[in-house]
């Protein structure tokens, strides 16, 4: 069964410093790895959805992929206090658009 | 605007009850989700469902059923609840033509 583990279980940064989030996944067979942000309480926001080897920017959220050391991180540039959440990796398996997800990284930004 | 509507928000049932959660999505996608999120543990897929009565179980089916008669609803079901079913449910929805998926914004059912 295809494992996701996400690192740190949680994080504290200062208004404006880069936060950074990891995840490890099992195997490389998956197409297509995301990163998702949950407000306490609320559902799953999107923030990025990667392919390929490199990396995405979406805004102030960039992915990098690396499928040769089964890793992808998210760096959060200039994070502010609204980005207080938790984030979610997932990577999409076999299985037609099922994902797994991991157990998430829970940040806090302060001013 | 696309969305996936899960009722209700919020539900208490008492241990040994049936419990019904509905989801409800108005993108006519074929395939839906239903997920619970418990803390430490991240999203555990429960059931996916290709299309009408075309179910199949994800990674923790055991004491739970899916119903999907129309494509636009799946419901999730809990014949005699039990305490350590008490957790977030969240269920979605992806066209497969497409890689996106989205989330409703989840029950939280407690089981007393």
């Amino acid at each position: 069964q295809q494992k996701v583990q996400q690192s740190p279980e949680s994080l504290t940064v200062s208004e404006g410093a880069m936060a950074s989030l990891n995840c490890t996944f099992s195997d490389g067979t998956s197409d297509n790895f995301r990163w998702y942000r949950q407000h306490s309480g609320k559902g799953l926001e999107v923030l990025v959805s990667i392919f390929s080897d490199g990396e995405k920017e979406e805004g102030r959220f960039t992915a990098h992929l690396n499928r040769a050391s089964l890793h992808v991180s998210l760096h959060i540039r200039e994070p502010q206090p609204s980005d207080s959440a938790v984030y979610l990796c997932a990577m999409r398996t076999q299985v037609v658009g099922q994902l797994t997800f991991g157990s998430g990284t829970r940040l806090q930004v302060y001013a | 605007d696309m969305k996936v509507t899960q009722m209700p928000r919020y539900l208490i049932k008492r241990m040994g009850e049936n419990v019904l959660l509905e989801c409800g999505q108005d993108m006519s996608h074929e395939t839906m989700y239903w997920y619970r999120q418990d803390p430490g543990l991240g999203l555990q897929l429960i059931y996916i469902s290709y299309d009408v009565d075309s179910n199949s179980e994800g990674d923790i089916p055991k004491g739970y059923r899916v119903s999907r008669k129309k494509r636009e609803h799946f419901s999730l079901i809990l014949d005699s609840a039990k305490t350590n079913q008490t957790s977030v449910y969240f269920c979605a929805s992806r066209d497969t033509s497409n890689t996106e998926v989205f989330f409703g914004k989840g029950t939280r059912l407690t089981v007393v």
